[in-house]
């Protein structure tokens, strides 16, 4: 059970709006930066938001991220089908003498 | 552009050590704007973190809890590379595992590497 937590699944058709949550905790989410990072199952994981709501250069602007308090949610909008992926959270936990976690990862499906 | 290759065996028999190296292109192991991370990948573990080494004016290096008496991660600074050793290796090791770049100040895992099935089996 991951320290963070994702909702195992989401999906929505072309052209929506879906919503990825992610809730922690003041000893992570509610201290540090969230990180949303891509994954096409059999690659590695890509980084698609840095400090909480930034996109590296190349993620279309579809793709935005929030937090407030100890949850964070990532959100796609416009939809399309290859947004399907896995999407997970991560943040700098600050107990024991500090870590990385990662959520457990949400798998969008494009219906 | 940083380029992260990883190398290493696929196939680890129980109570061995698990060892991978991580070539850097693009970038420097004793860059002080970075550090260097091992993080692995199971279905039964998900996403994990596993340990970091980075340069700032000396050598740091941070462990995951889990795994802090049985890892190390060493840079190489005359390859430019960085290497996992996990000893002790059990079927639970057995992971996709990776290298990745983590930005400074805040900019997270910005490169990969291409990923290593590591299956711990006799």
């Amino acid at each position: 059970q991951s320290v963070l937590t994702q909702p195992p699944s989401a999906s929505g058709t072309p052209g929506q709006r879906v919503t990825i949550s992610c809730s922690g905790s003041s000893s992570n989410i509610g201290s540090n930066y969230v990180y949303w990072y891509q994954q096409v199952p059999g690659t590695a994981p890509k980084l698609l938001i840095y400090r909480n709501n930034q996109r590296p250069s190349g993620v279309p602007d579809r793709f935005s991220g929030s937090k407030s308090g100890t949850s964070a949610s990532l959100a796609i909008s416009g939809l399309r089908s290859e947004d399907e992926a896995d999407f997970y959270c991560a943040v700098w936990d600050d107990s024991l003498s500090g870590f990385w976690v990662f959520g457990g990862g949400t798998k969008l499906t494009v219906l | 552009q940083v380029h992260l290759q990883q190398s290493g065996p696929g196939l680890v028999k129980p109570s061995q050590t698990l060892s991978l190296t991580c070539a850097i292109s693009g970038d420097s192991v004793s860059s002080d704007r970075a550090a260097w991370d091992w993080i692995r990948q199971s279905p039964s573990s998900g996403l994990e973190w596993l340990g970091r080494t980075y340069y700032r004016s000396r050598w740091y290096n941070d462990y995951a809890v889990s795994v802090k008496s049985r890892i190390t991660i060493n840079p190489d600074t005359s390859k430019n590379h960085f290497s996992l050793q996990l000893n002790s290796v059990t079927p639970e090791d057995t992971a996709v595992y990776y290298c990745a770049r983590e930005g400074d100040d805040g900019y997270g895992f910005d490169y990969w590497g291409q990923g290593t099935l590591v299956t711990v089996s006799s």
